[in-house]
C-alpha cells in the first residue's frame, strides 16, 4: 500500500512557478504520475516520472514548461511549472503508477491570480 | 494526444444498469489492455475502480465491471445505487509511458 501527501494549496501571479510536492509512504517503488483538474473541467494527464531512474514523459501541452523530479532520500516527487497563466489555475493531483494511476494525493490547489 | 471520448451524462434508476464508453483510436484503447477507470465524487480525489480493461481492485463492489472491444472501452454500473452518482473518467496508455484521459461522464441517479 502507498499513501501520498501532498504540499498545501499555493497562490500564485501570472508569470511565476509553483513547485508542487508529494511525498510517499508505505510502499515507495512505484512511478509516478501528475495529473490536473482546473475548476469544473475533466482530468488531465500531465506526465510521469520513474521512480529507479528519473526518466520523465510528458503530454504534448506540458512539454518544456514542467519539470518532475524526485528525492529518493525522502521518497518526495515534484512536480514544476514555469510561467503560470491564469488557465493555469487547477487542483493537481500525484498519483502513484501501476500500469496506470492506482492511489491518489489529496490534491493541491494552486490559484493564478494578478 | 486527443482526449478519449467518453459521453457527458449517463443518467439512471436505482436498480438499473448504466454503461459509459470510452473511445479512443488503435493507437491507444485498441493498442494495449492498460485501460482504467476512475470514480470521482465533488471535492474528492479520483478513486480507481477498474484496472487492465476488466480487474477490480479489492474492496470495489462487483457491481463495477468494465470490457473492452477494439478501440472502444466499457465501464457498467449495474444496480444503479445513490452513491454511485459520480463523475466516472477512462484512462488510457498510448506508448512511451504516455496517457490519456477521457473527457468524463456523470452518472445521474434518478
Amino acid at each position: 500500500q502507498v499513501q501520498l501527501v501532498q504540499s498545501g494549496a499555493e497562490e500564485k501571479k501570472p508569470g511565476a512557478p509553483v513547485k508542487v510536492s508529494c511525498k510517499a509512504s508505505g510502499y515507495t517503488g512505484h512511478n509516478m504520475h501528475w495529473v490536473r483538474q482546473a475548476p469544473g473541467q475533466g482530468l488531465e494527464w500531465m506526465g510521469m516520472i520513474n521512480n529507479s531512474g528519473g526518466s520523465t514523459s510528458h503530454a504534448q501541452n506540458f512539454q518544456g514548461r514542467v519539470t518532475m523530479t524526485r528525492d529518493a532520500s525522502t521518497t518526495t516527487f515534484y512536480m514544476e511549472m514555469t510561467n503560470l497563466r491564469f488557465d493555469d489555475a487547477a487542483v493537481y493531483f500525484c498519483a502513484a503508477d501501476a500500469w496506470g494511476p492506482f492511489s491518489w494525493g489529496q490534491g493541491t490547489l494552486v490559484t493564478v491570480s494578478a | 494526444q486527443s482526449a478519449l471520448t467518453q459521453p457527458p451524462s449517463a443518467p439512471g434508476s436505482p436498480g438499473q444498469s448504466v454503461t459509459i464508453s470510452c473511445i479512443g483510436t488503435s493507437n491507444d484503447v485498441g493498442a494495449y489492455n492498460y485501460v482504467s477507470w476512475y470514480q470521482q465524487h465533488p471535492g474528492k480525489a479520483p478513486k480507481l475502480i477498474i484496472y487492465e480493461v476488466n480487474k477490480r481492485p479489492s474492496g470495489v463492489p462487483d457491481r463495477f465491471s468494465g470490457s473492452k472491444s477494439g478501440n472502444t472501452a466499457s465501464l457498467t454500473v449495474s444496480g444503479l445505487q445513490a452513491e454511485d452518482e459520480a463523475d466516472y473518467y477512462c484512462i488510457a496508455y498510448v506508448g512511451s509511458s504516455i496517457w490519456v484521459f477521457g473527457t468524463g461522464t456523470k452518472v445521474t441517479v434518478l
